[in-house]
């Protein structure tokens, strides 16, 4: 069964920095193109980056091109998102998916990570 | 980029009543790459629908979806109380954007 599980999330001042981390189970994570969408309160969704199985491959979505940069790591099972320069805009709920295979719909989805952006 | 619009914004509807749900894109989506995707208060996003008609694993037959080019439809054919979400259409063939949502209110 697919688990993911976000991390990192919390209270930044604005101009700061802060690291995602989603810790993922129940499939070949090498296998699947994983992305960062996020949800500022009472708002829509908002798809963010995305990157390929081996990591060689980004996407990044123009909003927040130069601020934000995903990674992963296949051996632990993880992906990640750099957040820099963060501004009060960017308070949202952080999450991460897995595709289908490669970058297409978002086929299981975390439950989130509250990153706070705040003085 | 492709810009998604959703209609209505909320639908009010009782039990056992159909409802049609519309998303119109700004420039035809490539393939019919568009899903639907449900959201509860609290949770996160799950996919309803992929390839405009596809229902993803689980779902129940009364989701359906249909359209091509510009025009989507999502269609709950009799409602349930748990159909009570907010459902957002997504297209993934040209970069990846997200409608902003309608909300089904069950009454």
């Amino acid at each position: 069964q697919v688990h993911l599980v976000e991390s990192g999330g919390g209270l930044v001042k604005p101009g700061g920095s802060l690291r995602l981390s989603c810790a993922a189970s129940g499939f070949t994570f090498s296998d699947y193109y994983m992305g960062w969408i996020r949800q500022a309160p009472g708002k829509g969704l908002e798809w963010l980056s995305y990157i390929g199985g081996s990591g060689r491959v980004k996407y990044y979505a123009d909003s927040m091109k130069g601020r934000l940069s995903i990674s992963r790591d296949n051996p632990k099972n993880s992906l990640y998102l750099q957040l820099d320069s963060l501004r009060a805009d960017d308070t949202a709920v952080y999450f991460c998916a897995k595709s289908r295979g490669g970058p297409y719909y978002f086929q299981h989805w975390g439950q989130g990570t509250l990153v706070t952006v705040s003085s | 980029e492709i810009v998604l619009t959703q209609s209505p914004g909320t639908l009010s509807l009782s039990p056992g009543e159909r409802a049609t749900l519309s998303c119109r894109a700004s420039q035809s989506v490539n393939s019919n790459y568009l899903a639907w995707y449900q959201q509860k208060p609290g949770q996160a996003p799950r996919l309803i629908i992929h390839g405009a008609s596809s229902r993803a694993t689980g779902i129940p037959d009364r989701f359906s979806g249909s359209g091509s080019e510009t025009d989507f439809t999502l269609t709950i054919s009799s409602l349930e109380p748990e159909d009570s979400a907010v459902y957002y259409c997504q297209q993934y063939g040209s970069s990846w954007t997200f409608g902003q949502g309608t909300k089904v209110e069950i009454k």
